[in-house]
């Protein structure tokens, strides 16, 4: 299995808190992306990243800021949380290439109260 | 929205050959056709790609028209542990301008039966 990890696994908030999720990679790969997954919708792309300080927005990013410092790590900020984003929160990452494929981490359930 | 259309759902036996279809009318010439699966509350599972020539690896075999507008994924010898949504994406590698993003559509819910 390729090296993601995702912190918190579980997190329960309330609205209006500010709420950061970490994904972690110990594979050097140059894409990341958030997805998020709700009953109904399947996973939609939330935010991507092309590089270190590379990112960009994907189909839902309103409410969404990333960062990435570092090449192993991805964040996903929610400034001010609201219900709308009680969701289930996956990683993944990519080398690129034409033999690309993307590997996803474990998820992370959020519930904003 | 997605580019491909897949059944709902679908029952195999175990032990059986589970052939998934999906249409990709739309196709680009430099678009993959992608198969991920995703079992009940895990993150998506790779299992395999393709351009244009059917392609095998040790999960599934992926068969592609000649026309490349649709597919078929199959699992040659389907188990109780494939039971999962199977999502069929299109898009270009990331080594192009789509930097490797996936469109998830509602994929196919298969179901394997003792």
């Amino acid at each position: 299995d390729a090296g993601i990890t995702q912190s918190p696994r579980h997190k329960v908030t309330e609205t209006g808190t500010p709420v950061t999720l970490r994904c972690h990679q110990t594979e050097n790969h140059r894409y990341m992306y958030w997805y998020r997954q709700d009953p109904g919708h399947g996973l939609r792309l939330i935010h991507y990243s092309y590089g270190v300080k590379d990112t960009d927005k994907g189909e839902v990013s309103d409410g969404y800021s990333v960062s990435r410092s570092k090449t192993e790590d991805f964040l996903l900020t929610l400034e001010s949380a609201t219900s709308s984003q009680t969701s289930v929160y996956f990683c993944a990452i990519s080398a690129g290439g034409d033999t690309d494929t993307q590997y996803f981490g474990p998820g992370t359930r959020l519930t904003v109260l | 929205d997605a580019k491909t259309t897949q059944p709902p759902s679908m029952d195999c036996a175990e032990g059986r050959a589970a052939n998934l279809p999906c249409n990709h009318s739309t196709i680009s010439g430099n678009e993959y056709v992608y198969w991920y699966r995703q079992i009940h509350s895990q993150g998506p599972q790779y299992i395999i790609h393709g351009l244009k020539n059917n392609e095998t690896n040790e999960m599934a075999s992926l068969i592609i028209t000649e026309d490349r507008k649709s597919s078929t994924l199959i699992l040659p010898h389907a188990t109780l542990r494939d039971t999962a949504v199977y999502y069929c994406i299109v898009e270009p590698t990331a080594g192009g301008t789509s930097y490797g993003k996936l469109t998830f559509g509602q994929g196919t819910i298969l179901t394997v039966h003792p």
